[in-house]
Protein backbone atom coordinates (compact mmCIF):
# COMPACT_ATOMS: atom_id res chain seq x y z
CA UNK A 1 0.00 0.00 0.00
CA UNK A 2 1.78 3.41 -0.74
CA UNK A 3 2.05 5.44 2.21
CA UNK A 4 1.13 9.23 3.08
CA UNK A 5 2.81 11.54 5.30
CA UNK A 6 1.75 14.00 7.47
CA UNK A 7 2.69 16.63 10.39
CA UNK A 8 2.22 15.22 13.84
CA UNK A 9 0.45 18.27 15.19
CA UNK A 10 -0.92 21.58 14.17
CA UNK A 11 -2.48 24.55 15.78
CA UNK A 12 -4.88 26.89 14.71
CA UNK A 13 -7.55 29.47 16.10
CA UNK A 14 -11.39 29.35 16.30
CA UNK A 15 -13.37 30.91 13.09
CA UNK A 16 -9.81 31.09 10.94
CA UNK A 17 -9.44 28.35 8.04
CA UNK A 18 -7.24 25.02 8.37
CA UNK A 19 -5.13 24.03 6.04
CA UNK A 20 -3.37 19.66 6.82
CA UNK A 21 -1.16 18.71 4.04
CA UNK A 22 -0.89 15.40 3.22
CA UNK A 23 1.92 14.27 0.59
CA UNK A 24 1.59 10.78 -0.98
CA UNK A 25 4.31 11.04 -3.81
CA UNK A 26 3.98 6.72 -4.27
CA UNK A 27 0.34 7.34 -5.20
CA UNK A 28 -0.92 5.18 -7.67
CA UNK A 29 -3.67 5.59 -10.35
CA UNK A 30 -5.92 3.58 -8.71
CA UNK A 31 -5.90 5.21 -5.32
CA UNK A 32 -8.64 7.43 -3.68
CA UNK A 33 -7.70 9.91 -1.40
CA UNK A 34 -9.57 9.72 1.91
CA UNK A 35 -10.08 11.66 4.98
CA UNK A 36 -11.37 10.33 8.52
CA UNK A 37 -11.26 12.49 11.83
CA UNK A 38 -10.84 11.17 15.11
CA UNK A 39 -12.52 12.73 17.92
CA UNK A 40 -11.23 12.29 21.52
CA UNK A 41 -12.76 8.59 22.62
CA UNK A 42 -14.33 7.72 19.51
CA UNK A 43 -14.15 6.14 16.69
CA UNK A 44 -13.01 7.73 13.25
CA UNK A 45 -15.48 9.53 10.96
CA UNK A 46 -15.48 9.77 7.29
CA UNK A 47 -14.67 13.37 6.33
CA UNK A 48 -14.21 13.68 2.41
CA UNK A 49 -12.85 11.93 -0.52
CA UNK A 50 -11.61 12.33 -3.86
CA UNK A 51 -9.79 11.09 -6.90
CA UNK A 52 -8.36 13.60 -9.09
CA UNK A 53 -10.42 16.90 -8.76
CA UNK A 54 -11.13 19.13 -5.81
CA UNK A 55 -14.20 18.28 -3.80
CA UNK A 56 -16.34 20.15 -1.57
CA UNK A 57 -18.86 18.81 1.20
CA UNK A 58 -20.62 20.39 4.00
CA UNK A 59 -17.55 19.28 6.21
CA UNK A 60 -14.46 20.63 4.48
CA UNK A 61 -12.73 20.97 0.86
CA UNK A 62 -10.22 19.14 -0.69
CA UNK A 63 -7.83 20.35 -3.02
CA UNK A 64 -5.68 17.24 -4.64
CA UNK A 65 -2.37 19.06 -6.48
CA UNK A 66 -2.61 18.64 -10.14
CA UNK A 67 0.52 15.35 -10.15
CA UNK A 68 -1.36 13.48 -7.09
CA UNK A 69 1.29 13.46 -5.33
CA UNK A 70 -0.28 16.18 -2.31
CA UNK A 71 -2.97 16.98 -1.36
CA UNK A 72 -4.98 19.33 1.51
CA UNK A 73 -7.80 18.91 3.62
CA UNK A 74 -9.31 22.73 4.17
CA UNK A 75 -11.45 23.49 7.37
CA UNK A 76 -12.86 26.82 5.70
CA UNK A 77 -13.86 28.38 9.51
CA UNK A 78 -12.37 25.57 12.52
CA UNK A 79 -14.69 25.25 15.48
CA UNK A 80 -13.57 23.93 18.85
CA UNK A 81 -15.08 21.05 17.94
CA UNK A 82 -12.69 20.37 15.00
CA UNK A 83 -10.07 19.48 17.23
CA UNK A 84 -9.19 15.85 16.52
CA UNK A 85 -6.50 13.82 14.67
CA UNK A 86 -7.04 13.76 10.96
CA UNK A 87 -6.24 10.57 8.84
CA UNK A 88 -4.99 11.09 5.39
CA UNK A 89 -5.58 7.45 3.17
CA UNK A 90 -4.49 6.12 -0.08
CA UNK A 91 -7.71 3.39 -0.78
CA UNK A 92 -7.25 1.42 -4.03
CA UNK A 93 -11.06 1.43 -6.21
CA UNK A 94 -10.70 -2.36 -6.27
CA UNK A 95 -8.94 -5.38 -5.05
CA UNK A 96 -8.62 -5.47 -1.10
CA UNK A 97 -11.24 -3.33 0.38
CA UNK A 98 -8.84 -2.29 3.65
CA UNK A 99 -8.03 1.34 4.90
CA UNK A 100 -4.24 1.38 6.26
CA UNK A 101 -4.05 4.46 8.73
CA UNK A 102 -1.05 6.28 9.66
CA UNK A 103 -0.26 8.58 12.64
CA UNK A 104 -2.20 11.70 11.25
CA UNK A 105 -1.96 15.04 12.11
CA UNK A 106 -3.30 16.50 16.06
CA UNK A 107 -4.97 19.46 15.51
CA UNK A 108 -5.68 21.87 17.96
CA UNK A 109 -7.90 24.64 18.14
CA UNK A 110 -7.50 27.66 20.10
CA UNK A 111 -10.68 29.62 21.13
CA UNK B 1 -29.83 5.35 13.05
CA UNK B 2 -27.63 2.23 14.93
CA UNK B 3 -24.73 2.00 12.09
CA UNK B 4 -22.25 -0.15 13.11
CA UNK B 5 -22.64 -1.51 17.32
CA UNK B 6 -20.14 -3.31 18.92
CA UNK B 7 -20.18 -5.25 22.45
CA UNK B 8 -19.19 -5.02 24.86
CA UNK B 9 -17.72 -1.39 25.88
CA UNK B 10 -15.26 -2.04 28.05
CA UNK B 11 -13.82 -5.32 29.17
CA UNK B 12 -11.06 -6.44 31.50
CA UNK B 13 -9.50 -10.04 31.38
CA UNK B 14 -6.45 -11.69 33.04
CA UNK B 15 -3.63 -13.10 30.86
CA UNK B 16 -4.68 -16.34 29.50
CA UNK B 17 -8.50 -15.73 29.01
CA UNK B 18 -10.74 -15.90 26.06
CA UNK B 19 -13.13 -13.48 25.06
CA UNK B 20 -14.95 -12.61 21.70
CA UNK B 21 -15.85 -8.82 21.07
CA UNK B 22 -19.21 -8.52 18.65
CA UNK B 23 -20.06 -5.84 15.95
CA UNK B 24 -22.98 -5.94 13.85
CA UNK B 25 -24.02 -3.38 11.50
CA UNK B 26 -27.35 -2.49 10.25
CA UNK B 27 -26.86 -0.64 6.86
CA UNK B 28 -26.32 -3.61 4.79
CA UNK B 29 -22.83 -3.60 4.35
CA UNK B 30 -20.84 -5.97 2.50
CA UNK B 31 -17.48 -5.39 4.29
CA UNK B 32 -16.50 -5.36 7.31
CA UNK B 33 -13.16 -4.88 9.40
CA UNK B 34 -11.76 -4.99 12.24
CA UNK B 35 -8.89 -2.46 13.92
CA UNK B 36 -7.00 -2.08 17.03
CA UNK B 37 -5.96 0.83 18.18
CA UNK B 38 -2.62 1.67 20.67
CA UNK B 39 -2.24 4.42 22.98
CA UNK B 40 -1.04 7.84 20.67
CA UNK B 41 -1.40 5.30 17.89
CA UNK B 42 -3.31 4.80 14.45
CA UNK B 43 -5.06 2.36 13.36
CA UNK B 44 -3.83 -1.29 13.07
CA UNK B 45 -5.72 -3.67 10.81
CA UNK B 46 -6.23 -7.19 12.05
CA UNK B 47 -8.52 -8.50 10.11
CA UNK B 48 -11.62 -7.77 7.16
CA UNK B 49 -14.05 -9.33 5.54
CA UNK B 50 -14.79 -8.15 2.12
CA UNK B 51 -18.08 -9.93 1.51
CA UNK B 52 -20.26 -12.83 3.53
CA UNK B 53 -18.38 -15.87 3.94
CA UNK B 54 -14.67 -14.34 3.03
CA UNK B 55 -12.32 -13.36 5.72
CA UNK B 56 -8.35 -11.84 5.44
CA UNK B 57 -5.35 -11.31 7.39
CA UNK B 58 -4.36 -7.46 7.97
CA UNK B 59 -1.24 -6.04 9.52
CA UNK B 60 -1.66 -7.52 13.11
CA UNK B 61 -3.98 -10.66 12.87
CA UNK B 62 -1.62 -12.84 15.32
CA UNK B 63 -3.44 -14.07 18.65
CA UNK B 64 -6.88 -13.20 16.90
CA UNK B 65 -9.65 -15.60 15.18
CA UNK B 66 -12.43 -13.25 13.43
CA UNK B 67 -15.99 -14.82 12.13
CA UNK B 68 -18.63 -13.22 9.40
CA UNK B 69 -21.50 -15.28 11.35
CA UNK B 70 -23.89 -13.72 8.58
CA UNK B 71 -23.80 -10.18 6.51
CA UNK B 72 -24.61 -8.26 9.41
CA UNK B 73 -22.10 -9.68 11.82
CA UNK B 74 -18.28 -9.64 12.28
CA UNK B 75 -17.20 -10.93 15.80
CA UNK B 76 -13.32 -11.05 16.88
CA UNK B 77 -12.20 -13.51 19.29
CA UNK B 78 -9.17 -13.54 21.71
CA UNK B 79 -8.19 -17.43 22.45
CA UNK B 80 -5.68 -16.92 24.86
CA UNK B 81 -5.52 -12.91 25.81
CA UNK B 82 -1.97 -11.19 26.14
CA UNK B 83 -0.98 -7.99 27.85
CA UNK B 84 0.18 -7.05 24.21
CA UNK B 85 -3.30 -7.02 23.78
CA UNK B 86 -4.43 -4.29 25.83
CA UNK B 87 -5.76 -1.79 23.34
CA UNK B 88 -8.99 -0.07 22.09
CA UNK B 89 -10.83 -2.35 19.44
CA UNK B 90 -12.86 -0.75 16.33
CA UNK B 91 -15.18 -2.31 14.00
CA UNK B 92 -16.02 -1.28 10.65
CA UNK B 93 -18.07 -1.82 7.59
CA UNK B 94 -18.25 -0.45 4.09
CA UNK B 95 -20.80 -1.19 0.86
CA UNK B 96 -17.61 -3.02 -0.63
CA UNK B 97 -18.69 -2.11 -4.06
CA UNK B 98 -15.14 -1.61 -4.75
CA UNK B 99 -15.06 2.10 -5.82
CA UNK B 100 -13.56 4.04 -2.94
CA UNK B 101 -16.17 3.97 -0.95
CA UNK B 102 -16.17 5.31 3.01
CA UNK B 103 -16.02 3.64 5.95
CA UNK B 104 -18.17 3.64 9.31
CA UNK B 105 -16.79 2.82 12.76
CA UNK B 106 -18.32 1.34 15.81
CA UNK B 107 -17.35 3.52 19.06
CA UNK B 108 -14.83 0.98 20.12
CA UNK B 109 -14.60 -1.62 23.05
CA UNK B 110 -11.31 -0.68 25.59
CA UNK B 111 -9.58 -3.83 26.35
CA UNK B 112 -7.22 -4.33 29.44
CA UNK B 113 -5.18 -7.46 29.95
CA UNK B 114 -3.97 -7.85 32.90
Amino acid sequence: DAKTTQPNSMESNEEEPVHLPCNHSTISGTDYIHWYRQLPSQGPEYVIHGLTSNVNNRMASLAIAEDRKSSTLILHRATLRDAAVYYCILRRIQGAQKLVFGQGTRLTINP
Amino acid sequence: NAGVTQTPKFQVLKTGQSMTLQCAQDMNHNSMYWYRQDPGMGLRLIYYSASEGTTDKGEVPNGYNVSRLNKREFSLRLESAAPSQTSVYFCASSEGRGMGEKLFFGSGTQLSVL
